[in-house]
């Protein structure tokens, strides 16, 4: 399957401890954008990367959470000193490089329970 | 009020009928409109891919954009028990930052 990977499928943290979610685009593609599902909620868009740039992180929380997308390996969204509300789905898509129609794809999510 | 609205459902048919979903809006920027669908514990799958007003088709999917009354629907025709799942509508000013609708479950009874 060459889609975009996640890992881990899930994570159980304490409240305090750190959470890191990782994602592989798919092939041929460096644009990665990160969601996160709450129950009953749609998906809100979180950051948006290109390889070793944010482009647009205007979902991101200003605290604790933060995203990287290096040269080489997987992009990493890290969320430190975990609380009960942090407990969602997060997905990660990508897309080859940006232009018009060139939709973005999931991966199937990373979720995230916090004790 | 939410940037996009979505008919909550949930939504149960017989096989074979014709499922429709439906989503309003309020930002006038917004000119990408998507459907997705989601299986349980699976990521969104992408449906239908639409940047203007009017009616696209592929196979038993038809998607209707309206941005007149900022109002996109989706029709799926002769369903199936495997079309049972979780539809999400989203939509998006640039081609990057989605706005997605809360979703709205399906069960096609066999």
């Amino acid at each position: 399957n060459a889609g975009v990977m996640q890992n881990p499928r899930h994570l159980v943290r304490r409240r305090g401890q750190e959470a890191r979610l990782r994602c592989s685009p798919m092939k041929g593609h460096s644009h990665v954008y990160w969601y996160r599902q709450l129950p009953e909620e749609g998906l809100k868009f979180m950051v948006y990367l290109q390889k070793e740039n944010i482009i647009d992180e205007s979902g991101m929380p200003k605290e604790r959470f933060s995203a990287e997308f290096p040269k080489e390996g997987p992009s990493i969204l890290r969320i430190q000193q975990v609380v009960r509300g942090d407990s969602a789905a997060y997905f990660c898509a990508s897309s080859p490089q940006g232009a018009r129609d060139q939709p973005q794809h999931f991966g199937d999510g990373t979720r995230l329970s916090i004790l | 009020q939410k940037e996009v609205e979505q008919d909550p459902g949930p939504l149960s048919v017989p096989e074979g009928a014709i499922v429709s979903l439906n989503c309003t809006y309020s930002n006038s920027a917004f000119q990408y409109f998507m459907w997705y669908r989601q299986y349980s514990r699976k990521g969104p799958e992408l449906l239908m891919y639409t940047y203007s007003s009017g009616n696209k088709e592929d196979g038993r999917f038809t998607a209707q954009v309206d941005k007149s009354s900022k109002y996109i629907s989706l029709f799926i025709r002769d369903s199936q028990p495997s079309d049972s799942a979780t539809y999400l509508c989203a939509m998006s000013v640039n081609d990057y930052k989605l706005s997605f609708g809360a979703g709205t479950t399906v069960t096609v009874r066999a």
